[in-house]
């Protein structure tokens, strides 16, 4: 596709559900970024991957939220018993490793 | 720690009249800086990148620069349009780290 893809835009979730938001990137870029940003806020690093490989996971704020990227395209940010403090509009971005990312529209969490 | 500090968290501007735009960073090694644009239920859009003091880049009505400590985003003859939040970001590694934007209001 053109751009970043990311689905669903918005979800509602039930305090303690499991949800996954999906990240189709730009074909062909090899690096993959997830951030979260909360409202008034700038975004917030939770993980890394180059192809398949998750390099950083270092933002990832609990062992409730997991991402993966099994063939080096498509991504799965997944969340765990979700709290209401996982609110916010969880973001993805690509890159063909020269810094700039290209970020997708967001996919807004809101958990009941 | 790396951190980017933006001010102001808002401004408000009359279209016409131009102002700056401030972010402060710390960090080891600058790889790059970033300015995003980015609008109300949308992701974050690339405007620029600076790497080293003094660049300074031009895009329509914005102008970039770069010194050691911070870089700042001039806007000039702004109009309704360029109402915004305006992010800012360091390249630590392989990830931007943003500063928490200025959000940007322009009334005709």
């Amino acid at each position: 596709g053109a751009g970043v893809s990311q689905s669903p835009r918005y979800k509602v979730a039930k305090r303690g559900q499991d949800v996954a938001l999906r990240c189709d990137p730009i074909s062909g870029h090899v690096s993959l970024f997830w951030y979260q940003q909360a409202l008034g806020q700038g975004p917030e690093f939770l993980t890394y991957f180059q192809n398949e490989a998750q390099l950083d996971k270092s933002g990832l704020p609990s062992d409730r939220f997991f991402a993966e990227r099994p063939e080096g395209s498509v991504s799965t940010l997944k969340i765990q018993r979700t709290q209401q403090e996982d609110s916010a509009v969880y973001l993805c971005a690509s890159s063909t490793n020269t810094g700039e990312l290209f970020f997708g529209e967001g996919s807004r969490l809101t958990v009941l | 720690e790396d951190q980017v500090t933006q001010s102001p968290e808002a401004l408000r501007l009359q279209e016409g009249e131009s102002s700056s735009l401030n972010c402060s960073y710390t960090v080891s090694g600058l790889r790059g800086l970033f300015w995003y644009r980015q609008d109300p239920g949308k992701g974050p859009e690339f405007l620029f990148t600076l790497y080293s003091a003094g660049e300074e880049k031009e895009k329509e009505r914005l102008k970039a620069t770069l010194t050691k400590k911070e870089s700042f985003l001039h806007i000039t003859a702004p109009k309704p349009e360029d109402s915004a939040t305006y992010l800012c970001a360091v390249q630590v590694a392989q990830k931007l780290v943003f500063g928490q934007g200025t959000r940007l209001t322009i009334n005709p």
